[in-house]
């Protein structure tokens, strides 16, 4: 069965230190997965998919299908990187699953 | 933890008929929820948010007489695709959310197709 999990609901981090929020997929066909952010009071937003391989606000995350994990990270959290954030997997044409999501907050 | 569940998870219909797709919160009362559409291999937009008890806030883009939204209820909202053509084919996901957590919690979604 398609599953997406991210295992922690709140991850907390002083302003400075590395973050990795963690994700981890169950997909027997080939996987499309996206991490979504939701900054306090504004909408849903894509923040990265795995097939750009780009870096967007200090954020990557790789694919890594030997443990199906696609793991968010940055090597220095910034304040205004607080928010919610959610792992989706796309599975087929039309499937889409989200994870729970996790809420980072960036602490002074 | 919250679920959020849509009915039907897929239906085919003809050109020129209207759908109708529910999302409900089982175990939690959701004062918003946002309808999403999903293009195969692309992203989801995000069509309208709603409030309960009030009119739908459609996104730039999204013809609001095509897309009837309706939140009836802390549980419930449904979407109703009027009058549906087969570019109309997609996958629609909704998501209820709390004001206290703020936190989106996503249906499994429905995969229309219009023939």
């Amino acid at each position: 069965a398609q599953r997406v999990t991210q295992p922690e609901k709140l991850l907390s981090v002083f302003k400075g230190a590395p973050v990795e929020l963690k994700c981890n997929y169950s997909y027997s066909g080939s996987p499309e997965l996206f991490w979504y952010v939701q900054y306090s009071r504004q909408r849903l937003q894509l923040l990265l998919r795995h097939i750009s391989r780009e870096s967007i606000k200090g954020f990557t995350a790789d694919l890594n299908k030997g443990e199906t994990s696609f793991h968010l990270k940055k090597p220095f959290a910034q304040e205004e990187d607080s928010a919610m954030y959610y792992c989706a997997l796309g599975c087929g044409t039309y499937k889409y699953i989200f994870g729970t999501g996790t809420r980072l907050k960036v602490l002074a | 933890g919250a679920v959020v569940s849509q009915h039907p998870s897929r239906v085919i219909c003809k050109s020129g008929t209207s759908v109708k797709i529910e999302c409900r919160s089982l175990d939690f009362q959701a004062t918003t929820m946002f309808w999403y559409r999903q293009f195969p291999k692309k992203s989801l937009m995000l069509m309208a948010t709603s409030n309960e008890g009030s009119k739908a806030t459609y996104e730039q883009g999204v013809e609001k007489d095509k897309f009837l939204i309706n939140h009836a209820s802390l549980t419930l909202s449904t979407l109703t695709v009027t009058s549906a053509h087969p570019e109309d084919s997609s996958f629609y996901i909704c998501s209820a959310e709390t004001r206290e957590t703020e936190t989106q919690y996503f249906g499994p979604g429905t995969r229309l197709l219009v023939l």
